[in-house]
Formats: structure tokens, sequence, C-alpha cells
């Protein structure tokens, strides 16, 4: 059975680095096609793709957000980590993390994306001094 | 503004049949496939239909998905008061390198 679990500080002040981490449960991130998400909803606002990484070390950002943006893997812990510089009371959500697998079809040469399957419960942060 | 464009609500009466549309363009829906997400007040997001038309185990059959060029919807037949939730459509976008989603459309049932 596939989990996904996010952890990280619920108050962060402004101009801080939040780091979140998305433990896995049920798969490893050590196979190509396996990938995990991270996708954030601010209060009463719709969903908003972060970044994916892969487990052939592909990485992926939201071209709003990707100069702010790391995601890394630990294959070793089972774990992705999140981090977002320069924090700010925009930045106010709820985080989530998802586990985001993709299909290489050798015939065509093309990545297919089925979607984000299974989702973590969500970690708030707030932003404010 | 979300790349994928919804209707902000939508409903219907028990019983009844509902559809959600999802408005995209030839670097997302028209090249890719169309996942849809429910989202129960509350709760996290969960995965309702993937490849356009294929649900989940778990997922009934009421729900369903279909594509047409760069449009997609989601049905929903014989509508039950816990279908009450928002609803969102995303697809891979291969201009943006990454996922979008539509802005959600919010259901109530009558």
């Amino acid at each position: 059975q596939i989990t996904l679990k996010e952890s990280g500080p619920t108050l962060v002040k402004p101009t801080q680095t939040l780091t979140l981490t998305c433990t896995l449960s049920g798969f490893s991130l050590s196979t190509s096609g396996v990938g995990v998400g991270w996708i954030r909803q601010p209060p009463g606002k719709a969903l908003e793709w972060l970044a994916v990484v892969y487990g052939d070390d592909d990485e992926r950002y939201s071209p709003s957000l990707r100069s702010r943006l790391t995601i890394t893997k630990d294959t070793s812990k089972n774990q992705v980590v999140l981090t977002l510089t320069k924090m700010d009371p925009v930045d106010t959500a709820t985080y989530y993390c998802a586990h985001s697998p993709r299909y290489y079809d050798i015939l065509t040469g093309y990545h297919h994306y089925y979607g984000m399957d299974v989702w973590g419960q969500g970690t708030t942060v707030i932003v404010s001094s | 503004q979300s790349v994928l464009t919804q209707p902000p609500s939508a409903s219907g009466t028990p019983g009844q049949r509902v559809t959600i549309s999802c408005s995209g363009s030839s670097s997302n829906i028209g090249s890719h496939y169309v996942s849809w997400y429910q989202q129960l007040p509350g709760t996290a997001p969960k995965l309702l239909i993937y490849r356009i038309n294929q649900r989940p185990s778990g997922v009934p059959d009421r729900f369903s998905g279909s594509k047409s060029g760069t449009s997609a919807s989601l049905a929903i037949s014989g509508l039950r008061s816990e279908d009450e939730a928002d609803y969102y459509c995303a697809a891979w976008d291969d201009s943006l390198s990454g996922w979008v989603f539509g802005g959600g459309t919010k259901l109530t049932v009558l």
C-alpha cells in the first residue's frame, strides 16, 4: 500500500527558507518511472503544482517558482525534500506531496503522465512575522 | 489565472447527471492525458479519473471522463449528496514542462 506523509514547520517568518519532507511508504524512488511531486493550496484557492522528481533524477519545476524551489530525493531514507526560499505571506498554504508516476513509451520515445494517484494528508504552512 | 479553465461552479439535484468542463491547449490537454480530482471539504484531493476515462479502484462508475481535442469533461451520473465537493482537472504541459491544474469547480447538490 502506497502512502506519503508530509512534515515540516507550521509557522515560518517572511524571508526565511521553508523545508518540507515527504516520507514515502510502499514504494521506492529508485525506479525511473516513479515520481513524487509537491502541490500547494492557499486557503480557499485552487491547487498549484510546484515540482516533481523522478527515480532517474529528472526534476521539473513550476516556471513561476523555479528560482525559489529545490526538490531532492533521498532514496536511502525514502524521502523527498522540498525547499522554498524567500518565504512570503502569499506562500501560506497547505502543502501536499503525491505519488506521480510516468510511463515511457519506447515506440514513440514519449512519456505518458497518468496523474497523481496517491496524496499525503497535507501540511499547513503559515508565513507570518 | 489557471492554465486550464473550469467553470467555478456547477449544481444538480440528486439523481441528475452533471458535467464539468476543462479547457486547455495543444501543449497540455491536446497532447497528454487528463486526470480529475475530487476534494471533499477539509481533505486532500483524491484521484477520480486518469488516462482520460480510467477509474482507480474504489471510484464508482457514476464518474466518467472524456476528451475532445483540447478540452475534457467529467460527468457524474446519479448525483448523490456525498458528491458535493471541489473538482479539479490536470494535465502535463509540454511548454511549461510540468503539471497544470484547472481553477476548480465547486459542485453543489441541491
